[in-house]
């Protein structure tokens, strides 16, 4: 298995609060990434990174910002969190240099109520 | 606008025949195909990949076949087990720069 760690795995917060989750890897990979799934729509990218300090937007990026201060940490933040957002959000990370395939870690389940 | 798109939603399958997920992508730069498993509660996991310079790649009992000229791919499972009901994505990728885009996922059920 990657070692890929979310936390939190399961949060409950309300409109308007913000979350952050975090996702921290021990692969000493480049790439990471944030994506949600909901369903009927499969698994979206919300943001990515490709180095420490460089993000990029995916195709569901309002409402999220993310920050990567150190390799192994990248961090998803709900300014204010809508129930739209309710979701399951899940890491992922990849090393290019050594193919295109990416990890998943377990999930974090975030109910906005 | 979709890139990836799996039209069938779901799949039964009876224990021990082939079961054949499918899949379609418009982004003609797409160069790199994946397919990931995912149980309930837990995330996606690889499972199997292709390079578009190939046609057919097989791992075990899954292969996967890329029809580029019809933008096309699926997975073959033979024989499929009750241990491979999952949801399945398919993914691609332009191998050069950009993240994966994924499918909204079919669900296989593998009845004994």
């Amino acid at each position: 298995d990657a070692g890929i760690t979310q936390s939190p795995r399961h949060k409950v917060t309300e409109t308007g609060t913000p979350v952050t989750l975090r996702c921290h890897q021990t692969e000493n990979h480049r790439y990471m990434y944030w994506y949600r799934q909901d369903p009927g729509h499969g698994l979206r990218l919300i943001h990515y990174s490709y180095g420490v300090k460089d993000t990029d937007k995916g195709e569901v990026s309002d409402g999220y910002s993310v920050s990567r201060s150190k390799t192994e940490d990248f961090l998803l933040t709900l300014e204010s969190a809508t129930s739209s957002q309710t979701s399951v959000y899940f890491c992922a990370i990849s090393d290019r240099g050594t193919g295109n395939t990416i990890y998943f870690g377990e999930g974090s389940w975030l109910t906005v109520v | 606008d979709q890139q990836v798109k799996q039209n069938s939603p779901s799949l039964s399958v009876q224990e021990g025949r082939i079961s054949i997920l499918n899949c379609d992508y418009t982004n003609s730069m797409f160069d790199y195909f994946l397919w990931y498993k995912k149980y309930p509660a837990e995330g996606p996991t690889f499972l199997i990949s292709i390079s578009s310079i190939k046609d057919k790649n097989e791992d075990g009992r899954f292969t996967v076949f890329l029809n580029k000229s019809a933008k096309h791919l699926s997975l073959h499972i033979v024989p499929s087990q009750p241990g491979d009901s999952a949801v399945y994505f398919c993914a691609a990728m332009n191998s050069g720069n950009t993240p994966l885009v994924f499918g909204k996922g079919t669900r296989l059920s593998v009845i004994a």
